[in-house]
């Protein structure tokens, strides 16, 4: 069974620094692109970010570019959002979610997000 | 930043047919945007249901499809069920890594 199992969220003061975690188990992670979505309270769905199977090629909205970083440690099949510079509009529940058919600048045949986890609450406040 | 437009609200009745759309601000949608739709209850996590279009996931009712009509993707829910009442988004891929969800339809199953 694909889990996607997000940690790290909480409050942090605007300017402060948090780094979210998505542990991925139930099939093979370092075959799959990830993306991070977010969504702020009452809100719809934002793309945030997105990162091959490699680690090697990665992508940001330009709501984040610059402040956060996205990477994975296929060894331990887990992705990570270091969040930097937090806004209160970053203020939103984050959800990782599995990426098909899509490598850098390209999708294949079909191209789509299947499994996504259960988010984490990012809360920024002073 | 590109704008994806879907129906703020809809509300049908059980048993009724009801198709919410998605348009791009760029122009007519085709089959290259490769089109997603997702269903999300409160409080729960997205999930998926159409993919490239016209595609359905293992789980994915029979009642639900998808399409293109008019310039824009379409699903589609024939017999409508109280529990598909939910918020439904869309997502088109607009090439490299640029991915934009429309605003969400809410829909209200009365």
């Amino acid at each position: 069974e694909v889990q996607l199992v997000e940690s790290g969220g909480g409050l942090v003061q605007p300017g402060g620094s948090l780094r979210l975690s998505c542990a991925a188990s139930g099939f093979t992670f370092n075959g799959y692109s990830m993306q991070w979505v977010r969504q702020a309270p009452g809100k719809g769905l934002e793309y945030v970010s997105a990162i091959d199977s490699t680690g090697s090629a990665t992508y940001y909205a330009n709501s984040v570019k610059d402040r956060f970083t996205v990477s994975r440690d296929n060894s331990k099949s887990t992705l990570f959002l270091q969040m930097g510079s937090l806004r209160t509009d970053d203020m939103a529940v984050y959800f990782c979610a599995r990426v098909r058919g899509w490598s850098p600048a390209s999708c294949a045949a079909d191209c789509y997000l299947d499994y996504w986890g259960q988010g984490a609450l990012v809360t920024v406040s002073s | 930043q590109t704008v994806v437009t879907q129906e703020p609200s809809l509300t049908v009745s059980p048993g009724e047919t009801v198709t919410l759309t998605c348009a791009s601000g760029t122009g007519a949608v085709t089959s290259a945007y490769y089109p997603n739709w997702f269903q999300q209850k409160p409080g729960q996590a997205p999930r998926a249901l159409i993919y490239s279009t016209t595609k359905k996931h293992s789980w994915t009712p029979a009642r639900f499809s998808g399409s293109l009509l008019g310039g824009k993707a379409a699903l589609t829910l024939s017999g409508v069920q109280p529990e598909d009442e939910a918020e439904y988004y869309c997502l088109l891929y607009y090439g490299g890594a640029d991915w934009v969800f429309g605003g969400g339809t809410k829909l209200t199953v009365l």
